[in-house]
């Protein structure tokens, strides 16, 4: 089973509106990432979270870790169009060997 | 600092061919992880390798290998491909872990005919 899971599948919204999504894991994590995919193209790394983090800014995107509830938010204010893309989160846990897994990522569609 | 490069591209080879894709990572990056992701199965983590040994494998057949050269450039070995195997490959890299931010290359898209 995935370790991490994205929700919702699909975000569709206007420019210039906020656009939230989650992640929920399973197991005690090391650090918590989230990527963006745009269409055929690589990952790109946004933002990471370690485990004694709570919160963390980088420009309009704003990542929140609840470990007590094994869930994570990517907040991107200010949508613009160019946010269009799939989003990843990886969760590498904190014991054990680690395989790399992604869910199927959110969706995020923003309309100009 | 370039980034991940990946060669080729894209890639068009027939059932039972074998194909080698190759991958450079961030210079000083010393871990190197290969990633299929396909609109059925999603991305799905083949290997990774650290100073020239596979430290980590997913669940993929024999068909799939792969090795890492002692500047950390690393290839990948489809053998005998199938129509399955058509997917988008993608490499990344680390400093020293997967655990760690991973920096994903382009990819290289095979189609499988």
């Amino acid at each position: 089973s995935q370790q991490g899971e994205e929700d919702p599948q699909a975000l569709s919204i206007q420019e210039g509106e906020n656009a939230t999504m989650n992640c929920s894991y399973k197991t005690s994590i090391n650090n918590l990432q989230w990527y963006r995919q745009n269409s055929g193209r690589g990952l790109v790394h946004l933002i990471l979270i370690r485990s004694n983090e709570r919160e963390k800014h980088s420009g309009r995107l704003r990542v929140t870790l609840d470990t007590s509830k094994k869930s994570s938010s990517l907040l991107i204010t200010a949508s613009r169009a160019a946010d269009t893309a799939s989003y990843f989160c990886a969760t590498p846990p904190s014991g054990g060997s680690y395989i790399p897994t992604f869910g199927r990522g959110t969706s995020l569609i923003v309309h100009p | 600092k370039a980034g991940v490069t990946q060669t080729p591209r894209y890639l068009i080879k027939t059932r039972g061919q074998q194909v080698t894709l190759s991958c450079s990572p961030i210079s000083g990056h010393r871990s190197v992880s290969w990633y299929q992701q396909t609109p059925g199965q999603g991305l799905q983590f083949l290997f990774e390798y650290f100073s020239e040994t596979q430290r980590n494998k997913g669940n993929f057949p024999g068909r799939f290998s792969g090795r890492q050269f002692s500047n950390s450039r690393s290839e990948m070995n489809v053998s005998t491909l199938e129509l399955g195997d058509s997917a988008l490959y993608l490499c990344a890299s680390s400093l020293d872990r997967v655990e760690e931010t991973q920096y994903f290359g382009p990819g290289t898209r095979l189609l499988v005919l």
